[in-house]
């Protein structure tokens, strides 16, 4: 059974650029988390779908948003990139809804790298 | 708001048991959870226990839960060198701005022949 695929692994992108995340759950999960990843801050929750609607948000700002397909995959987009959206990108799949347990399975996660 | 806390580092000899410490503070969390992260890769599940439970066994992981102190923790047996890595805690909180999943910052462990 394949796990959660993340792509790209890795991306360098220049400020002031925009870039998609693509995120591919586990087959059967409808629920996928996006969560940001840094040194400084630790995990921060981006968002959460669940059947093509986002279900939660984070305090990010505007600049960082998703979508989710008919098929459970996700996307996320980051425009306008800052340096400090340097970070490692974690995409988690759940086969229940939110806060019903059963765990979250996450993906390698994206690095992304903003020079 | 809801915090999840867990001390940086714990560094043990190979063989020895390893206790990492948690705490968290929201209450109605039904369930908590440990991840495991290596370098360069994403959160493995480790376990999770309900929050009905004080307990739980799988294999070398022992999780035990105190509900009234809001304190969580995982024994690793017999810890080996390919158990260094970076270990999360999180409880699980619905609907919350924080997302479903708090996390803390993680233990470091480091494992010594």
């Amino acid at each position: 059974k394949a796990g959660v695929t993340q792509t790209p692994r890795y991306l360098i992108k220049t400020r002031g650029q925009q870039v998609t995340l693509s995120c591919s759950p586990i087959s059967g999960h409808r629920s996928v988390s996006w969560y940001q990843q840094t040194p400084g801050q630790g995990l921060q929750f981006l968002f959460e779908y669940f059947s093509e609607t986002q279900r939660n948000k984070g305090n990010f700002p505007g600049r960082f948003s998703g979508r989710q397909f008919s098929n459970s995959r996700s996307e996320m987009n980051v425009s306008t990139l800052e340096l400090g959206d340097s970070a490692l990108y974690l995409c988690a799949s759940s086969l229940t809804q939110p806060g019903q347990g059963s765990g979250y399975t996450f993906g390698s996660g994206t690095r992304l790298t903003v020079v | 708001g809801e915090d999840v806390e867990q001390s940086l580092f714990l560094s043990v000899r190979e063989g020895d048991s390893s206790v990492i410490n948690c705490t968290y503070t929201d209450s109605s969390s039904t369930y908590l959870y440990w991840y495991k992260q290596e370098p360069g890769a994403g959160l493995q599940l480790l376990t999770y226990i309900f929050s009905n439970m004080d307990m739980k066994q799988d294999q070398r992981l022992t999780v035990l839960l105190n509900k009234k102190d809001k304190h969580l923790s995982l024994r690793i047996a017999d810890t080996q060198t390919g158990d260094s890595a970076i270990y999360f805690c999180a409880e699980s909180i619905v609907g919350g701005s924080q997302g479903n999943l708090i996390f803390g910052k993680g233990t470091k462990l480091s494992v010594k022949p």
